[in-house]
């Protein structure tokens, strides 16, 4: 097992630019989570899904952010047109049904927009 | 507003000494999660608690569930510099399953 695998690390984009970024989750596990983190402050929810239904999104992702679980499998979030409030880490989890008892999360992308 | 609040913000102390973290909120969890986060990598669960009153022990970390289920306690005994970093509670609203982090105790330890 090697454990919620986020790529790329880092990435630096300029204003406007859309920008991807994947998750790898555990393989057993059926829930998959995208977090949004800004220095020192605790993550933000931004959507989840179930196998490969997207359950729930949060309003604080615009119509700009997407993100897809095909086929239950690893996720993709992307971010089109990105703008400097952008910026922040992105952090995937992963978890069994039984969410609200623990989540494995990944290493997270550092996103920077210039 | 913050749904979970937890205090100090910041906590800088010297290797040895205790301190304490405290998790509050005005809605009942289900359970609730801590976490500790290094620079750079995604938080780490340390324990979950589901028992209202329940207290659970990691080695020099105890961790404490109000009676009510609205807050949360951690407790550090003879703190160590690898103790250092972000340290977050979390719990499911409403029940259900996605998580609502705090916002979070920056912790330095130093020797």
């Amino acid at each position: 097992d090697t454990g919620v695998s986020q790529n790329p690390r880092h990435k630096i984009t300029k204003r406007g630019q859309n920008v991807t970024f994947r998750c790898d989750p555990i393989s057993e596990h059926n829930r998959l989570y995208w977090y949004r983190q800004t220095l020192g402050q605790g993550p933000e929810f931004l959507t989840y899904f179930q196998n490969e239904a997207q359950l729930e999104k949060s309003r604080l992702l615009s119509d700009r952010f997407s993100a897809e679980r095909p086929k239950g499998s690893f996720s993709t979030l992307e971010i089109q047109r990105t703008e400097q409030g952008d910026s922040a880490m992105y952090l995937c989890a992963s978890s069994l049904l039984q969410g609200a008892l623990g989540y494995t999360f990944g290493s997270g992308t550092r996103l920077t927009v210039v | 507003t913050q749904l979970l609040e937890q205090s100090p913000q910041f906590l800088s102390i010297q290797e040895g000494e205790n301190l304490t973290v405290y998790c509050n909120s005005s809605s009942v969890f289900s359970s609730l999660q801590w976490y500790r986060q290094e620079p750079g990598e995604g938080p780490v669960l340390l324990v979950t608690v589901v028992t209202g009153g329940e207290v659970k022990k990691l080695k020099r970390l105890t961790f404490q569930f109000g009676d009510a289920r609205k807050d949360s306690s951690l407790h550090i005994t003879a703190a160590q510099p690898g103790d250092t970093g972000l340290y977050l509670c979390a719990g499911p609203p409403g029940g259900g399953n996605k998580l609502t982090f705090g916002t979070g105790t920056q912790l330095k330890v130093e020797l």
